[in-house]
């Protein structure tokens, strides 16, 4: 069965507090990326990767790092979190440089 | 730069009902527009993708058409019923803006027993 795995699920932290959110795929997929999803704003591509070590920035990237060093994995990493990265997040991944399959998400909660 | 929109933000109809779902685009230079489902709590499931060299994609009571000299898409949705009830977005990359996908702020379904 198609998977796209985030971890956690959910997060309440404090400013400051660096974060790591896991995304894990077991379709051998060479595209992975990231969205974040805010009410009136829909979906907003933050940081994508069309291979291993290879990554770019989406939309709005300011505050994020990802990296890429094996197929399956690309975390998305927040060094000092803010209150203006409270969000829901997702990842996918997809063949064809497409997102195809989503995680079911993280709630992340910035104090 | 580029923007999506959908209309309408919200729908309800009666179970059984043909719906049409409209999504615009601001520059007809795309590579490929795709619909997508989000149930509540769930991520996206991807519906149909069209490519810019096609003119509509058909899985089953679904039916995605392609206009783009005039910036829109329509997903088609036939004999709708409770289980189609969710928010449907649509995306599209765009030619000059790298893998890039903008996505409208979508259309929540709801399809009443």
């Amino acid at each position: 069965e198609a998977q796209v795995t985030q971890n956690p699920r959910y997060l309440i932290t404090v400013t400051g507090k660096k974060l790591t959110v896991t995304c894990s795929q077991n379709m051998n997929h060479e595209y992975m990326s990231w969205y974040r999803q805010d009410p009136g704003l829909g979906l907003r591509q933050i940081y994508y990767s069309m291979n291993v070590e290879v990554t770019d920035k989406g939309d709005v990237p300011e505050g994020y790092k990802v990296s890429r060093k094996e197929k399956r994995n690309f975390p998305l990493i927040l060094e000092s979190p803010s209150p203006n990265q409270t969000s829901l997040y997702f990842c996918a991944t997809g063949s064809s440089s497409q997102p195809q399959h989503f995680g079911d998400g993280t709630r992340l909660s910035i104090l | 730069k580029q923007e999506v929109t959908q209309i309408p933000a919200a729908l309800s109809v009666p179970e059984g009902e043909n719906l049409v779902l409209n999504c615009s685009f601001t520059d007809s230079a795309i590579y490929n527009l795709q619909w997508f489902r989000q149930d509540p709590g769930k991520g996206l499931t991807s519906l149909l993708l069209i490519q810019s060299s096609q003119r509509e994609q058909t899985s089953g009571r679904l039916n995605a058409s392609l206009d783009k000299s005039s910036g829109r898409s329509t997903l088609y949705i036939a004999a709708s019923q409770p289980g189609d009830s969710a928010t449907y977005l649509c995306a599209v990359r765009f030619d000059n803006y790298g893998q890039n996908f903008v996505f409208g702020p979508g259309t929540r379904l709801s399809v009443l027993p």
